[in-house]
């Protein structure tokens, strides 16, 4: 596509369920960023992949969070036992790695995660 | 732990006039980008600075970079209302991947 892709745009779900966000990058980006935004707040990063890899995953704040891109495009991020406090937008990036490529990253538009 | 902080935070600021915002990084980087956020919208890239003494110009937007003093600012002239949005600085985390840690934003509101 043209743009990344993020779906679903809004999840409501009660504390303790689990919940599966997706992001489909834009094709041929081979880097691809998960963060977190809180109102008010700047986006918190969570986990970056290299192709299928997870290069960086520092920003994970626990164990209920997993994220994977087993074909090295489409990536899920996953929680588990869901908290109120992780309610949030969740934010997917993608960019072009080496040579002259500046390292932009481009972000979808979000989903929308409320715990209830 | 990479910090980056910019100021202000918030920002009311008349149409016409000039203000600059700053941001502040704690560890070295030579990358650099702003970012600006609509209410509801995701993150759309401004500039992108990859050295010292790097500036770049879009209409009434200019952003410097500063590696030494590891600062860079957001110069905004003759401001106009289609400017208000909330601006992001972030800095390259440095583990060669372009991952970045961001700012807070600063919340920018111009009014006539």
């Amino acid at each position: 596509g043209a743009g990344v892709s993020q779906t679903p745009s809004n999840k409501v779900t009660e504390k303790g369920k689990y919940v599966e966000l997706r992001c489909d990058p834009i094709s041929g980006h081979t880097a691809l960023y998960w963060y977190r935004q809180s109102l008010g707040q700047g986006p918190e990063f969570l986990i970056y992949f290299q192709g299928t890899g997870a290069a960086d995953d520092s920003g994970l704040p626990n164990d209920r969070f997993f994220a994977v891109r087993p074909e090295g495009s489409v990536s899920t991020l996953k929680i588990q036992r869901t908290e109120r406090g992780d309610s949030a937008v969740y934010l997917c990036a993608s960019s072009l790695l080496g040579g002259v490529n500046t390292g932009e990253l481009f972000f979808g538009e979000g989903s929308r995660l409320t715990v209830l | 732990e990479l910090k980056v902080e910019q100021n202000p935070l918030f920002l009311s600021m008349q149409e016409g006039k000039n203000y600059t915002i700053y941001c502040n990084y704690s560890t070295t980087s030579d990358r650099l980008y702003w970012y600006r956020q609509d209410p509801g919208k995701s993150l759309e890239s401004l500039f992108v600075l990859l050295s010292n003494g790097a500036v770049k110009q879009e209409g009434r937007l200019m952003a410097s970079l500063d590696t030494k003093a590891r600062l860079s600012t957001l110069h905004i002239t003759a401001a106009v209302h289609d400017l208000s949005a909330t601006y992001f600085c972030a800095v390259d985390r440095g583990n060669s991947g372009y991952a970045l840690n961001f700012g807070k934003g600063t919340s920018l509101l111009v009014t006539p």
